[in-house]
C-alpha cells in the first residue's frame, strides 16, 4: 500500500514569508499528486493537481513541483488568507490523503 | 459552476446503516466524471471512502470496502453512500465531491459539497 507523509506537520510563518511543504510517497506515483487548502469548518479547496498544474482561480503565488516520490507545495509570499491546513492527495492508483500541514501565524 | 449538496440524518445508532445522498446541480452525473465520498473525523485528517461512475462502476477504500455501498440515481442527478455496521469511529463530516480527470486518469477532487456532520451514538 502507498503511504503519504507530509513535513512539517506544523509550520509557523508570517505574512510575506515563502512557505514550502513537502509530501513524500512510499512508492512512485508519477505526477498523480494534488494539493488542497482547508480552513476550519469548510470543505477542502483544490489548489494544484498533476503535481504542478494550478487549478483555475487559484492565485499564482501557489505552485507545485515534483514527481515520483517527492513533491512540494510552495507559497511564494504568504497572505493572511493562506493560514490554513494543507493536504496532499494521491487519487489514481490507491486513493489517499496525506496527514496535513497546519500553517499558523508566527 | 458545479454544485454538490449532501443530505441525510445527522445521527446514526451503533450497528445501524448510515445513508447519505449527494445532489449535483448545474452538471450531469452522467457527464463523464467519477463521483466520490470523503470523510473527516472531528479534528482529524481526510479519508477517502469511495468513488462511483454513472455506469455503476465503483472503487472503495479497502479498509471500508466490506461496509460501503455506493449507487447513482441518474434520474435525480444524485449519488448515494451507505455505510453499514457503524460505530463511534465513523463519526465524521462526510463530503461528496467530483473527480477531476487529467490525461484520462483520476487526478483530484475539484468540486466539493459543504459537508454534513454525522454522529454515531446510542
Amino acid at each position: 500500500d502507498i503511504q503519504l507523509t507530509q513535513s512539517p506537520f506544523f509550520l509557523s510563518a508570517s505574512v510575506g514569508d515563502r512557505v514550502t511543504i513537502t509530501c513524500r510517497a512510499s512508492q512512485g506515483i508519477s505526477s498523480y499528486l494534488a494539493w488542497y487548502q482547508q480552513k476550519p469548518g469548510k470543505a477542502p479547496n483544490l489548489l494544484i493537481y498533476a503535481a504542478s498544474t494550478l487549478q483555475s482561480g487559484v492565485p499564482s503565488r501557489f505552485s507545485g513541483s515534483g514527481s515520483g516520490t517527492e513533491f512540494t507545495l510552495t507559497i511564494s509570499s504568504l497572505q493572511p488568507e493562506d493560514f490554513a491546513t494543507y493536504y496532499c492527495q494521491h487519487l489514481n492508483s490507491y486513493p489517499l490523503f496525506g496527514p496535513g500541514t497546519k500553517v499558523d501565524v508566527k | 459552476q458545479v454544485q454538490l449538496q449532501e443530505s441525510g440524518p445527522g445521527l446514526a445508532k451503533p450497528s445501524e446503516t448510515l445513508s447519505l445522498t449527494c445532489t449535483v446541480s448545474d452538471y450531469s452525473v452522467t457527464g463523464g466524471h467519477y463521483w466520490g465520498w470523503i470523510r473527516q473525523p472531528p479534528g482529524k485528517g481526510l479519508e477517502f471512502i469511495g468513488s462511483i461512475y454513472h455506469s455503476g462502476s465503483t472503487y472503495y477504500n479497502p479498509s471500508l470496502k466490506s461496509r460501503v455501498t455506493m449507487s447513482v440515481d441518474t434520474s435525480k442527478n444524485q449519488f448515494s453512500l451507505k455505510l453499514s455496521s457503524v460505530t463511534a469511529a465513523d463519526t465524521a463530516v462526510y463530503y461528496c465531491a467530483r473527480v477531476l480527470l487529467f490525461s484520462g486518469a483520476a487526478a483530484a477532487f475539484d468540486f466539493w459539497g459543504q459537508g454534513t456532520m454525522v454522529s454515531v451514538s446510542s
